[in-house]
């Protein structure tokens, strides 16, 4: 079957480093993908892992282990404006087309 | 490089009447989506097009929802009858796609209430 699990919210104090963890099972993965919403707006893309290992744009990470069916998210220095609402989505391959699947989301809550 | 374009941005309806989304993705974008986002959850995948054609809509309630893209560029999504359990906002996103995997860029969505 196809499932994605991920924490339904997590809290952290400004400065801090914070890792939000995904889960996933599925045939036919080509990657995982990060998309950040803020409350009323849209996602918007993060970060992406095709390969195994870690991916790193700015203060945000995002790493992959495909044997473990396993990623995360990982913010460094949290900023109150990182509040919001984190997805991880993963990725199928079919038939020359890209078919995504996102999670319910992790709220992540930033106190000063 | 202007973003996805959807209309309207709010939409209240009676149950059992009849809606319409539209969008625009992004100029060049082969791959365009349709997600229903409910409060408090992720987006779910209704439809997905590629240039014209359908590349999934194993989401789609297709006994009340439609959706088309014609030309390969805008698409608009249909719901007849509403029911109360529609109520959600609806996300059209696009991406490239025309050489391997690229993210996808959202609109702002329709948020729709069913009364």
């Amino acid at each position: 079957g196809q499932s994605l699990e991920q924490p339904s919210e997590v809290t952290a104090v400004e400065g801090a480093i914070v890792q939000i963890n995904c889960t996933y099972q599925t045939s036919g993965f080509y990657g995982l993908s990060w998309y950040q919403q803020h409350d009323g707006g849209a996602p918007t893309f993060l970060s992406y892992n095709a390969l195994d290992g870690l991916e790193e744009t700015g203060r945000f990470s995002s790493f992959l282990s495909r044997s473990d069916s396993y990623g995360y998210l990982l913010l460094q220095e949290l900023q109150m404006k990182d509040s919001a609402s984190y997805f991880c989505a993963y990725t199928r391959a079919s038939g020359g087309s890209y078919i995504p699947t996102f999670g319910r989301g992790t709220s992540l809550i930033v106190h000063p | 490089e202007a973003g996805v374009a959807q209309s309207p941005r709010y939409k209240i309806i009676e149950k059992r009447q009849s809606v319409a989304f539209w969008c625009n993705p992004i100029s060049g974008h082969a791959t365009l989506y349709w997600y229903q986002q409910i409060l408090g959850q992720g987006p779910k995948l209704l439809i997905q097009f590629q240039n014209n054609g359908v590349v999934d809509d194993s989401q789609l309630p297709k006994d009340r929802f439609s959706a088309e893209r014609l030309k390969g560029v805008d698409s608009t999504l249909k719901i007849q009858p509403a029911k109360l359990e529609d109520s959600a906002v609806y996300l059209c996103a696009s991406s490239l796609d025309r050489q391997g995997w690229q993210p996808q860029h959202f609109g702002d969505g329709t948020r729709l209430s069913i009364l």
